[in-house]
């Protein structure tokens, strides 16, 4: 178990540039999450796939935000026209499907900072 | 550096003592409840869950008590160490379409640990 990788780790750019945002769930989970959180805050849930469908988006996702998971494997996250706003720690987790409930495991995040 | 723990109620605990830590819950529907343990610049790391049809539930040197009456959650650690020191998420699910989990993060306790 390798855990919940996310890549970059850390990311500064200037306002209104694009980035995007890379997470390679464990192995075996065909659920995949992601979450926003910012300082003193609990994360925000933002969206949520199920092998490659996307099933779930929270309010908080607005059009500048994209999520694709186009294998049902790794997912990226894009973030297009950044704005100030929009710095926070992006945290993808992973969970499996079947015997009730499971627990979704998490990476250590993407920390975004816009100049 | 940063920290997640900025502006988080504070529980000061002396080495080898036991930790309460307690959280209040919003929706009586929730079935699952899962206690997290998020240390700086790292992602929320899974610590112990409990269903909503239990009371109690042990871990290694973790109890998570479940009181659905009064929607309250509390996670005790037996004789706190210095590793402990972390900021400490309940978090409650509520049953989803889809087999989705709508995981929704309380607040959040630092826990300090005085050597």
């Amino acid at each position: 178990d390798t855990g919940v990788s996310q890549d970059p780790r850390h990311k500064i750019t200037k306002r209104g540039q694009n980035v995007t945002f890379r997470c390679d769930p464990i192995s075996e989970h065909n659920r995949l999450y992601w979450y926003r959180q910012t300082l003193g805050q609990g994360p925000e849930f933002l969206t949520y796939f199920q092998n490659e469908a996307q099933l779930e988006k929270s309010r908080l996702l607005s059009d500048r935000f994209s999520a694709e998971r186009p294998k049902g494997s790794f997912s990226t996250l894009e973030i297009q026209r950044t704005e100030q706003g929009d710095s926070a720690m992006y945290l993808c987790a992973s969970s499996r499907t079947g015997g009730g409930n499971q627990p979704q495991h998490f990476g250590d995040g993407t920390r975004l900072s816009i100049l | 550096g940063e920290s997640v723990g900025l502006h988080l109620p504070t529980l000061s605990v002396q080495e080898g003592d036991n930790s309460i830590i307690n959280c209040a819950y919003s929706n009586s529907a929730s079935d699952y409840f899962i206690w997290y343990k998020q240390e700086s610049g790292k992602g929320p790391q899974f610590i112990i869950d409990i269903r909503s049809n239990m009371d109690k539930r042990q871990g290694q040197r973790v109890t998570v008590l479940l009181n659905k009456t009064v929607k309250h959650l509390s996670l005790q650690i037996a004789a706190t160490q210095p590793g402990d020191s972390a900021v400490y998420f309940c978090a409650e699910n509520l049953p989803g379409s889809g087999g989705y989990q709508k995981v929704t993060f309380g607040t959040g306790t630092k826990l300090q640990v005085i050597p």
